[in-house]
C-alpha cells in the first residue's frame, strides 16, 4: 500500500490564483480530512469527509472547497489564493466506522507559498 | 472549544535519559488521544492511540498514559536515542468522526 499520497509537494502561487491540492489513499478508509500547519499554531482542521459524497467544515474552512466523489480521493481547492493561505497542508485518513482503533494516517504534506 | 497544550515546547536531553512529555486538554469528553511524531519537513506518524476507556498504551520504549478526569496525558520515552529527535504532537478526538484537535508540539533533541 502507498498509504496517503499528496501532490504536489511544493507550490508557489500568486495572489488570486486558484489551484487544487490532491490527496489519495489506497487503504479503503472511510474518513478523510485536510489540515493546515502553521508555526506556533499547530495543525488545524480545514474540511473533513466521513464517506463518498459527504463533507463538512472544520475549524478554518474559509477560502477552501472540497468534494468526495470516490472513497480514494479527497481534493482540496483554493478558490482565490491569499498570502494568509501560505502554509503546509496535510491530508489524513482513518478507517472510520464504529468501534475500534481510529489511528490517523497522514500524507507527506504540500508546502504552499502564496505571493 | 477544546484546547490542547503541550509542555515543554522544546527539550534537550543526553542520550540514554528517560523523559516525559506532557499534554493537557480542556474538555474531558474525548473519544481517543493520539501521540504523533513529526520529523522536519515530513508528515506525521502515529505512535500510540489511547481509547477514552483505556489508561495507557505501550509500544517498545514508548508508554502513553491518559487521565481523562484531569485532562492530562503523558508520553514516556525510555532510554532515549538520537533517532528519537523529532517533534512530538498529541491530539484529541471528540468522537468517531476523528476531528482531531492538536497541541503545538514538543520539539525533542537527544544529544550524544
Amino acid at each position: 500500500n502507498a498509504g496517503v499520497t499528496q501532490t504536489p509537494k511544493f507550490q508557489v502561487l500568486k495572489t488570486g490564483q486558484s489551484m487544487t491540492l490532491q490527496c489519495a489513499q489506497d487503504m479503503n478508509h472511510e474518513y478523510m480530512s485536510w489540515y493546515r500547519q502553521d508555526p506556533g499554531m499547530g495543525l488545524r482542521l480545514i474540511h473533513y469527509s466521513v464517506g463518498a459524497g459527504i463533507t463538512d467544515q472544520g475549524e478554518v474552512p474559509n477560502g477552501y472547497n472540497v468534494s468526495r466523489s470516490t472513497t480514494e480521493d479527497f481534493p482540496l481547492r483554493l478558490l482565490s489564493a491569499a498570502p494568509s493561505q501560505t502554509s503546509v497542508y496535510f491530508c489524513a485518513s482513518n478507517i472510520g466506522g464504529g468501534a475500534g482503533s481510529k489511528t490517523q494516517y497522514f500524507g507527506p504534506g504540500t508546502r504552499l507559498l502564496v505571493l | 472549544k477544546q484546547e490542547v497544550t503541550q509542555i515543554p515546547a522544546a527539550l534537550s536531553v543526553p542520550e540514554g535519559e528517560n523523559l516525559v512529555l506532557n499534554c493537557s486538554f480542556t474538555d474531558s469528553a474525548i473519544y481517543n488521544l493520539q501521540w504523533f511524531r513529526q520529523d522536519p519537513g515530513k508528515g506525521l506518524t502515529s505512535l500510540l492511540l489511547i481509547q477514552s476507556s483505556q489508561r495507557e498504551q505501550t509500544s517498545g520504549r514508548l508508554n502513553a498514559s491518559l487521565d481523562k478526569s484531569s485532562g492530562r496525558s503523558t508520553l514516556y520515552i525510555a532510554a532515549s536515542q538520537p533517532g528519537d529527535s523529532a517533534t512530538y504532537l498529541c491530539a484529541v478526538s471528540p468522537g468517531t468522526a476523528s476531528k482531531l484537535t492538536f497541541g503545538t508540539g514538543t520539539r525533542l533533541q537527544v544529544t550524544l
